[in-house]
């Protein structure tokens, strides 16, 4: 079966600095790689998606790659900011699976003033 | 634009009591809907999916069960809650292809 890692580990930066989050995963390469955002308490948010054929898509300060060859993603924030802390969940998508969208555990993010 | 509504927030109920969550979407049509699961500092767990009305998917075997009686509600049943079914809920809905889901603001389950 698939399986996605995420650090789970805190990652603990300078505001200001870049923000680099890693999301592993085995077996064949997704269709569609999401990002999302979530805050204690709530539901996720949708940051970005990237297809298997693209290796890097932006938004604003974030930046996504996509590695089918080290099968991985990379999430980027630059010059973060506290408002950036956060649990970002690396989420993928196979063709084969109905359209159904499975998450990885999370890493959180503190971004120190 | 596109909402969704989940609710209750919260909701504490004992052992072998029945469970009923609701979720339900205004501003779209034929939406794949889900329900997630997630456990104190975890992932979500997909528990069921809904590609039409009256159509269910089930991913994980357990004392829970969903159905789709109209095409933009969503309903998280269980006929004797356990222990065990204490977490987050969460409801999403997603439309084309491609495009990233939208989740409820989830509901707090805990069993006492």
């Amino acid at each position: 079966s698939q399986k996605i890692e995420q650090n789970s580990e805190a990652l603990n930066i300078q505001e200001g600095k870049t923000a680099t989050l890693t999301c592993n995963y085995t077996n064949y390469s997704p269709a569609y790689l999401q990002w999302y955002r979530q805050d204690p308490g709530r539901g996720p948010v949708f940051l970005l998606l990237i297809r298997e054929n693209e290796k890097e898509k932006r938004k604003e300060r974030l930046k996504v790659t996509f590695d089918t060859t080290l099968k991985q993603s990379l999430f980027h924030i630059t010059a973060s900011q506290p408002a950036d802390s956060a649990t970002y969940l690396c989420a993928l998508l196979w063709m084969d699976s109905s359209y159904k969208l499975i998450f990885g555990s999370g890493t959180r993010l503190l971004v120190r003033p | 634009s596109q909402t969704i509504h989940q609710w209750p927030a919260t909701l504490v109920q004992p052992v072998g009591s029945p469970l009923s969550l609701e979720c339900t979407v205004e501003g779209t049509s034929n939406p794949n809907l889900y329900w997630y699961r997630q456990a104190a500092g975890r992932g979500l767990q997909l528990l069921f999916y809904s590609v039409g009305i009256g159509q269910i998917s089930s991913e994980v075997p357990q004392n829970l069960s969903a159905s789709r009686p109209q095409d933009r509600q969503f309903i998280l049943s269980s006929k004797k809650l356990l222990l065990s079914d204490s977490g987050f809920y969460l409801c999403a809905w997603s439309g084309e292809e491609g495009y990233g889901y939208t989740f409820g603001s989830g509901t707090r389950l805990t069993v006492v």
